[in-house]
C-alpha cells in the first residue's frame, strides 16, 4: 500500500541552525509534492511545491529537494526562527489529473531561543 | 481574493446524534473541495472530494457521507456520531486544473462524547 512517512518524533533546534525534516514515501509516484506548515488548532498553510523533474526549489529561507530515485524529500529552514514551530506536512500529489494532496502525519519542529 | 468559511470551529455532540459541517468557498469558481480528518497524533485523513456539483467521491467507507448542493459549498454529515467520529475536520479547496496549493479552512474540533 501507499504509504508517506514523515518523523514522529518532534525535532529540536537552536535558534539560527538549519532544520531539516524528511518525507518518505513508499509504492507511489508522485508528480509533485508540497509542504505545508500547520499551528496548533488551525489547517495547514502551503509553503512549496516541487516538481518530480525538479531537484532543488528555494524560497526565501526555505529549501525542498526531491528525490525520486531515493523516494525522498528533504525540508530545509536555514537561520530557524522560535516563529518556525509548527508541525510540517510533506503531501503527494499524482499526475492523471485529480490532484489530490495526500498528506503524511507531520514532523513538529520547536526552535529553542 | 479566494476565502474559505468552515464552520463551527467547535462542536461537542453525544453519541448516536446527527452532524453537519459546512464549507463554503468564496472568489472562485468549480473549485476541487475535500474533506480530512486529523485525528490526534495522526496525518490528513482524505475523507471525500468533490469535483464539481453533486459529484462525491469516498475515500474511506465510514460513518459519514459529504454532499455539494452548489458550486461553492461542501457539506459534511452523519446521521449517528460514534465515539470514533471525533477529532479535527478540515475543508479545503484548490483550483480544478492544474498542481496547485490546497487552501484550509479554519478546521471544526469534533468532539463526540
Amino acid at each position: 500500500s501507499q504509504k508517506i512517512e514523515q518523523n514522529s518524533e518532534a525535532l529540536n533546534i537552536q535558534e539560527g541552525k538549519t532544520a531539516t525534516l524528511t518525507c518518505n514515501y513508499t509504492n507511489y509516484s508522485p508528480a509533485y509534492l508540497q509542504w505545508y506548515r500547520q499551528d496548533p488548532g488551525r489547517g495547514p498553510v502551503f509553503l512549496l511545491l516541487i516538481r518530480e523533474n525538479e531537484k532543488e526549489k528555494r524560497k526565501e529561507r526555505l529549501k525542498v529537494t526531491f528525490d525520486t530515485t531515493l523516494k525522498q524529500s528533504l525540508f530545509h529552514i536555514t537561520a530557524s526562527q522560535p516563529a518556525d514551530s509548527a508541525t510540517y506536512l510533506c503531501a503527494l500529489l499524482a499526475s492523471g489529473g485529480s490532484y489530490i494532496p495526500t498528506f503524511g502525519r507531520g514532523t513538529s519542529l520547536i526552535v529553542h531561543p | 481574493s479566494q476565502t474559505i468559511h468552515q464552520w463551527p470551529a467547535t462542536l461537542v455532540q453525544p453519541v448516536g446524534s446527527p452532524l453537519s459541517l459546512e464549507c463554503t468557498v468564496e472568489g472562485t469558481s468549480n473549485p476541487n473541495l475535500y474533506w480530512y480528518r486529523q485525528a490526534a497524533g495522526r496525518g490528513l485523513q482524505l475523507l471525500f472530494y468533490s469535483v464539481g456539483i453533486g459529484q462525491i467521491s469516498s475515500e474511506v467507507p465510514q460513518n459519514l457521507s459529504a454532499s455539494r448542493p452548489q458550486d461553492r459549498q461542501f457539506i459534511l454529515s452523519s446521521k449517528k456520531l460514534l465515539l470514533s467520529d471525533s477529532g479535527f475536520y478540515l475543508c479545503a479547496w484548490s483550483v480544478s486544473y492544474g498542481n496547485t496549493e490546497a487552501f484550509f479552512g479554519q478546521g471544526t474540533r469534533l468532539t463526540v462524547v
